[in-house]
């Protein structure tokens, strides 16, 4: 098993296109998260499935914003009509649920908006 | 207010020094506390865990929680220049998504 993986590692996009990212968690792991990371700042909380449910979802993801997990194995994130401020690094997590704080992240998407 | 914070640093300490990683929350529900590395532009890498109140030791660090005075901190004996990364405490409530909350990380040089 490699860890988490992601894909893109880089998206450069014009404002007002739309993005998907994907993410693969460690094979065993049924919880899976999403974090937003700006500069100079931890990563903030968006969202989590536990197998293809999506549990919960922070104010920090605006309608704009999409996530699924269909099979309860990868996930994506969309987001739709991207603004300037979303440029940040995108951070995939994953966890079982016996050990659901014990969360292994991947390399991250960094999305740049022009 | 931030329920974590965490002094951003840079923190500059020759190699071979002991070095102390802090931070201080306001959330009295977090009953685990983490430590994260992360290089430049790389994705968080796990480094300990904690349950409640205590020390915890791995090799050369330690992570130690002191709930009645919400305060955590890492300390990395024998620091190595392959240390120099930025530090990332997170905290979760038990329970739910056992969502992390994140400092803001402080930057960690250790010069030859």
């Amino acid at each position: 098993d490699t860890g988490v993986s992601q894909d893109p590692r880089h998206k450069i996009t014009k404002r007002g296109q739309n993005v998907t990212f994907r993410c693969d968690p460690i094979s065993e792991h049924n919880r899976l998260y999403w974090y937003r990371q700006t500069l100079g700042q931890g990563p903030e909380f968006l969202t989590y499935f536990q197998n293809e449910a999506q549990l919960e979802k922070s104010r920090l993801l605006s309608d704009r914003f999409s996530a699924e997990r269909p099979k309860g194995s990868f996930s994506t994130l969309e987001i739709q009509r991207t603004e300037q401020g979303d440029s940040a690094m995108y951070l995939c997590a994953s966890s079982s649920s016996h050990i659901s704080y014990e969360q292994y992240f991947g390399p991250g998407t960094r999305l740049t908006v022009t | 207010q931030k329920e974590v914070e965490q002094d951003p640093g840079p923190l500059s300490v020759p190699e071979g020094a002991i070095v102390s990683l802090n931070c201080t929350y306001s959330n009295s529900a977090f009953q685990y506390f983490m430590w994260y590395r992360q290089y430049s532009r790389k994705g968080p890498e796990l480094l300990m865990y904690t349950y409640s109140s205590g020390n915890k030791e791995d090799g050369r660090f330690t992570a130690q929680v002191d709930k009645s005075s919400k305060y955590i901190s890492l300390f990395i004996r024998d620091s190595q220049p392959s240390d120099s990364a930025t530090y990332l405490c997170a905290m979760s409530a038990s329970g739910g998504s056992y969502k992390l909350i994140f400092g803001s990380g402080t930057r960690l040089l250790v010069r030859p």
